[in-house]
């Protein structure tokens, strides 16, 4: 699976569209980008995933560059409940989820 | 909807004793589990895959006697951590793989906290 870099912590303003980047140079023409978040103290939550086009869902928006080297994770309206860590994993076929140290976002009042 | 539980969400126990973990599949069948274990300010670490009717295969470091993994049927997977220590103190978490789907997503359970005294 493809190694992803992402920035460690981020803040947001309540109410504003959060966006957190995430590096996947390495990843392989057959991986998706999958996106999950840990609310503190609960088992991670699948938000979104992709493989070429951008995607959107009720939660959040993906949005994956042409030579598919990066992506961005896009909330909105960011609300207090918002607060998690947000990983970025590049998956291929049906294999299993590789956790990385992830982004801790901090949505601020 | 693809929700998967865990039961108990917390268990203390004593030392030396053994603790089941129960994770299911409510409205999906999952050929596949997975059990993660994350300790305070870490990632989850993935300690097997389980595979409905067959033996779990473990990951590099991860004891299989330890750490009994049953797959019975296509929504339950156990875990049991026999003998357990103060050191195996975690927060254990459960993934189901979405049957019903090509590309299998993962689902998560809501996790168990395990206290060894």
């Amino acid at each position: 699976d493809a190694k992803t870099t992402q920035p460690p912590s981020m803040d947001c303003a309540e109410g504003r569209a959060a966006n957190l980047p995430c590096n996947h140079s390495t990843i392989s023409g057959n991986e998706y980008v999958y996106w999950y978040r840990q609310i503190h103290s609960q088992g991670p939550q699948y938000i979104i995933h992709g493989l070429k086009n951008n995607e959107t869902n009720e939660m959040a928006s993906l949005i994956i560059t042409e030579d598919r080297k990066s992506s961005t994770l896009i909330l909105p309206h960011a609300t207090l409940r918002d607060t998690a860590v947000y990983y970025c994993i590049g998956r291929s076929g049906n294999e299993k989820l590789t956790f990385g140290t992830g982004t801790r976002l901090t949505i601020i009042p | 909807g693809a929700v998967v539980s865990q039961h108990p969400s917390w268990v203390i126990c004593k030392s030396g004793t053994s603790v089941k973990i129960e994770c299911r599949s409510l409205d999906f069948q999952a050929t596949t589990m997975f059990w993660y274990r994350q300790f305070p300010k870490q990632s989850l670490m993935l300690m097997a895959t389980s595979n409905e009717g067959s033996k779990a295969t473990y990951e590099q470091g991860v004891e299989k006697d330890k750490f009994l993994i049953n797959h019975a049927s296509l929504t339950l997977s156990t875990l049991t951590v026999t003998s357990a220590h103060p050191e195996d103190s975690s927060f254990y978490i459960c993934s189901a793989r979405d049957g019903r789907t090509e590309l299998g997503t993962q689902y998560f359970g809501p996790g168990t906290r395990l206290l060894v005294l």
